[in-house]
């Protein structure tokens, strides 16, 4: 089974502060890629950040990171200088090589605060 | 704006009935995908089609079906609708269908409402 476990419902950081969203994922593939999404109050789903997982790199995007661990299977986003626009629904997802469907997890809720 | 668009924003309607949400993928995207995202289920695959023809199924009711026209936009059709029905309907798309080397980009969605 490919499962996605988002184990943070809901966030809360300050403006300007910084905030990790956790992700862990599982399936016995070796090529997959990993994506965060973002949905704000609008429900558009917006994509932030992916990560293929034969790079050891870790992705960027401006203020958006990842910590990609591919042992521990967890993909955790980090967003630096979070500003009132982040506020959002945050959904962890991956595709796998074999695969076309992207496998989901619940989300978290992250709420910027002034 | 993802460049994917879908019709209508919002449908409301009851119990028994058949609808159509429509979705237009990004100029030169030959793959559509629709997602169903609910409450109590969160987002999950329904179909996805490429070039015209179903190139994968995930959890799709017997009572929803799909297809994408030679334009290559898609319509998801859900008849005998049920109260469980009611959910945010996704389309995305992407160039060429393929998992790893393709991004999906999502649509603004449908809501369903079925009262």
């Amino acid at each position: 089974a490919q499962t996605v476990t988002q184990s943070q419902p809901e966030m809360s950081v300050q403006e300007a502060e910084t905030v990790t969203l956790s992700c862990t994922y599982d399936t016995s593939e070796n090529n997959y890629y990993l994506f965060w999404y973002k949905q704000p109050p609008s429900r558009q789903m917006i994509l932030v950040i992916r990560q293929e997982a034969y790079k050891q790199q870790n992705a960027t995007e401006n203020r958006f990171s990842v910590n990609f661990q591919k042992a521990a299977k967890s993909f955790s986003l980090k967003i630096s200088d979070s500003q009132l626009g982040d506020t959002a629904m945050y959904f962890c997802a991956f595709i796998v090589d074999s695969g076309y469907a992207l496998n989901f997890g619940k989300g978290t809720s992250l709420l910027v605060t002034p | 704006d993802s460049g994917v668009t879908q019709t209508p924003k919002h449908l409301i309607t009851a119990t028994g009935q058949r609808v159509t949400l429509r979705c237009s993928p990004r100029s030169g995207d030959l793959s559509v995908y629709w997602y169903q995202q609910s409450l109590d289920q969160g987002l999950q695959f329904l179909i996805q089609y490429y070039n015209g023809e179903e190139r994968a199924k995930g959890n799709i009711l017997e009572r929803f079906s799909a297809q994408q026209f030679p334009d290559l936009h898609s319509e998801l059709n859900l008849s005998s609708l049920e109260l469980g029905d009611s959910a945010l309907y996704f389309c995305a798309s992407s160039v060429d269908g393929r998992g790893l080397t393709d991004t999906q980009y999502f649509g603004p969605g449908t809501r369903l409402t079925v009262l």
